[in-house]
Order: C-alpha cells, then sequence, then structure tokens
C-alpha cells in the first residue's frame, strides 16, 4: 500500500541542523509532489516547501528561506527536509505529504517526527 | 502570500448536530480549498479537495462547499470520532496557505 515513513524523533542543541527523512513506497515516486508541513506545541499547521521529485525543483516558505533544503533520492524514493540554525522555535512535529501537483490536497501523509530543540 | 481566516477557533456540540466551520480567502482561489482533520498525536487526514468533493473513505457525512471566497465545511450529523481539529488550506498559489484551525469538541 502507499506509505510514506518518516525518520525518528531527533533531539538537538540550539544553532544545529535537523535532516528528517521520508521514505516513500506504493507508487510512482515522480508522479507526486511530496510536501513538508510542521506542527508547533500548541500552534496549527505550517507549510515549509516542496519538491518536484521528476525534476527536484523546490519551492520554499519566505519564514524558511535559507534554512530549509529539501532534497530528494529517486533511487531510494526518498525525500530529505534539512532545517538548520535551530531555535527553540523549531521544536515541532515534522510531516511529509504527497499530493498529485502542487495544487491539489495532500492525500497521504507519513508519521510525523518529532524534533526537539534544547540545551 | 494569500490569508485563510477560519472560523470559529473551538467549538462544543453534542452527537447527532450539525456542524459547520467556514474560511474566507483574502482572494480569489476559485476551488482550490481543502479540508483536513487533524488528530492529537496523529497524521492530518485529507476529507474534501476542490472545495467540494470528497476523498475516497471519507464518511458522506463530511460535505465542502464554496460561495465566492468563502468556504465552508460541514458535518451532517457529528460523531463520537469527530473530536478533532479542522483545517482548510488553499492550494491555488505558493505558499499553500492553512487556516488557523477549528477545534471540535464532544459536548
Amino acid at each position: 500500500q502507499v506509505q510514506l515513513v518518516q525518520s525518528g524523533a531527533e533531539v538537538k542543541e540550539p544553532g544545529a541542523s535537523v535532516k528528517v527523512s521520508c521514505k516513500t513506497s506504493g507508487y510512482t515516486f515522480t508522479s507526486y509532489y511530496i510536501h513538508w508541513v510542521r506542527q508547533a506545541p500548541g500552534q496549527g499547521l505550517q507549510w515549509m516547501g516542496n519538491i518536484n521529485p521528476v525534476n527536484g525543483y523546490t519551492n520554499y516558505a519566505q519564514n524558511f528561506q535559507g534554512r530549509v533544503t529539501v532534497t530528494r533520492d529517486t533511487s531510494t524514493s526518498t525525500v530529505y527536509m534539512e532545517l538548520s540554525s535551530l531555535t527553540s522555535e523549531d521544536t515541532a512535529v515534522y510531516y511529509c505529504a504527497r499530493s498529485y501537483s502542487g495544487a491539489d490536497g495532500s492525500d497521504i501523509w507519513g508519521q510525523g517526527t518529532m524534533v526537539t530543540v534544547s540545551s | 502570500d494569500i490569508q485563510m481566516t477560519q472560523s470559529p477557533s473551538s467549538l462544543s456540540a453534542s452527537v447527532g448536530d450539525r456542524v459547520t466551520i467556514t474560511c474566507r480567502a483574502s482572494q480569489s482561489i476559485t476551488n482550490y480549498l481543502n479540508w483536513y482533520q487533524h488528530k492529537l498525536g496523529k497524521a492530518p487526514r485529507l476529507l474534501i479537495y476542490g472545495a467540494s468533493s470528497l476523498q475516497s473513505g471519507v464518511p458522506s457525512r463530511f460535505s465542502g462547499s464554496r460561495s465566492g471566497t468563502d468556504f465552508t465545511l460541514t458535518i451532517s450529523s457529528l460523531q463520537p470520532e469527530d473530536f478533532a481539529t479542522y483545517y482548510c488550506q488553499q492550494s491555488y498559489s505558493t505558499p499553500p496557505t492553512f487556516g488557523g484551525g477549528t477545534k471540535v469538541e464532544i459536548k
């Protein structure tokens, strides 16, 4: 079946970087965009960026420009999200999700990865 | 960026009640409006896409509609498993922005 399986929880110190993976299976990897969305404690959903797996083209939210990098490995059907210069405000659950195009809703989501930033 | 204003931010309703959640876009997004259900500790679930199309596997008590830049999610008969937070999202332009969420509490 279609699945997005994310890497496990991370604890990072302020100023560090984190890289979260999203391994896809059960569908043609290049047929769907992958988005990254996060939810900080007590907050709503916040879109961070996406990637077109066909060509690797990315879009990022202005709030994260310069700090977030989304990449893909077509050989393993995996997408990565790296966030740098972490602060306590980056403590959140990070989700990957797929959509058929950049303008469609996201029908399949990963299970979420908790990232805690603490000294 | 397109702003999505969702209301109410929370509501309390009884099993069997009809529940309505609204979302207003700051500019035209045609029908590029999606609704998600999000339960604590789980991944969000797509309920409605294209303003009014029901995602496969979603119960028919959920429905969506559009009037201009105003969008509505309706739960026709609230069930205990519908306790969750609901989000609208526009996918008309990048970045695809979410509304602030509506927390639905079962009375």
